[in-house]
């Protein structure tokens, strides 16, 4: 069946580095691709989407692209800041309408 | 995008009691979808709710523990019923946006003593 798998976390980093989080998954056909975040305490925000490969979808600094060919969606960011500290979930949807599929979620603790 | 509220935010629960659960949207749509996350977990679909038909339930996840009502096209309630600690989780609702998206809402926090 379908799955996505992140890098395991937490993830610590000092305010303005590099952000990296892995994502893979396996799925049939062409799924479109998602990143969630999930602040402390709150529900699930649509932080960015692609729809096809090679697609590249970014909001708030975040980018991530749709690579087929390694079956991945990474998460980059040039420049974390304190307020990024959340935890970040991959995920894949096969078909509009069908459920989502997440992947297991990573932390992200930045420290000022 | 959808706006989705929840009823109630948070609750603390007796164990063998049951919870229901409120999902409002301000706008009319089709699918809607209940998600379990366990402490430190991701998120685990439960079911699927459509409008005018019976809910689908993912492997694991039964109707006589999650029953769930769809009475119109911006409502939705899932009960946990004889509840158990094992049921402490947050529970939340989504719908399908228009463009292979879902809108999550704030998610209820259960505990079950």
């Amino acid at each position: 069946g379908d799955s996505v798998t992140q890098m395991e976390g937490p993830v610590t980093l000092s305010e303005e580095a590099f952000l990296t989080i892995n994502c893979t998954y396996t799925a049939t056909g062409y799924p479109s691709l998602f990143w969630y975040v999930q602040y402390p305490g709150e529900g699930l925000q649509l932080l960015l989407k692609a729809t096809k490969a090679d697609d590249k979808g970014s909001n708030k600094g975040f980018e991530a692209t749709y690579r087929k060919e390694t079956t991945s969606f990474h998460l980059e960011k040039g420049s974390v800041q304190v307020s990024d500290s959340a935890v970040y979930f991959c995920a894949l949807m096969r078909d509009y309408g069908q459920n989502f599929v997440f992947g297991p979620g990573t932390r992200l603790s930045v420290l000022p | 995008s959808a706006v989705i509220s929840q009823k109630p935010s948070r609750d603390i629960c007796q164990r063998g009691t049951s919870l229901t659960i409120q999902c409002q949207v301000d706008s009319q749509v089709t699918m809607m979808f209940w998600y379990r996350q366990q402490p430190g977990q991701s998120l685990t679909l439960i079911a699927t709710a459509n409008q005018g038909s019976e809910a689908t339930y993912e492997s694991g996840f039964v109707i006589d523990k999650f029953p769930i009502s769809r009475p119109n096209l911006t409502f939705s309630t899932l009960t946990v019923s004889n509840m158990s600690p094992e049921d402490s989780s947050i529970y939340l609702c989504s719908v399908a946006g228009s463009y292979n998206e879902q809108f999550f809402g704030p998610g209820t926090r259960l505990t079950v003593l």
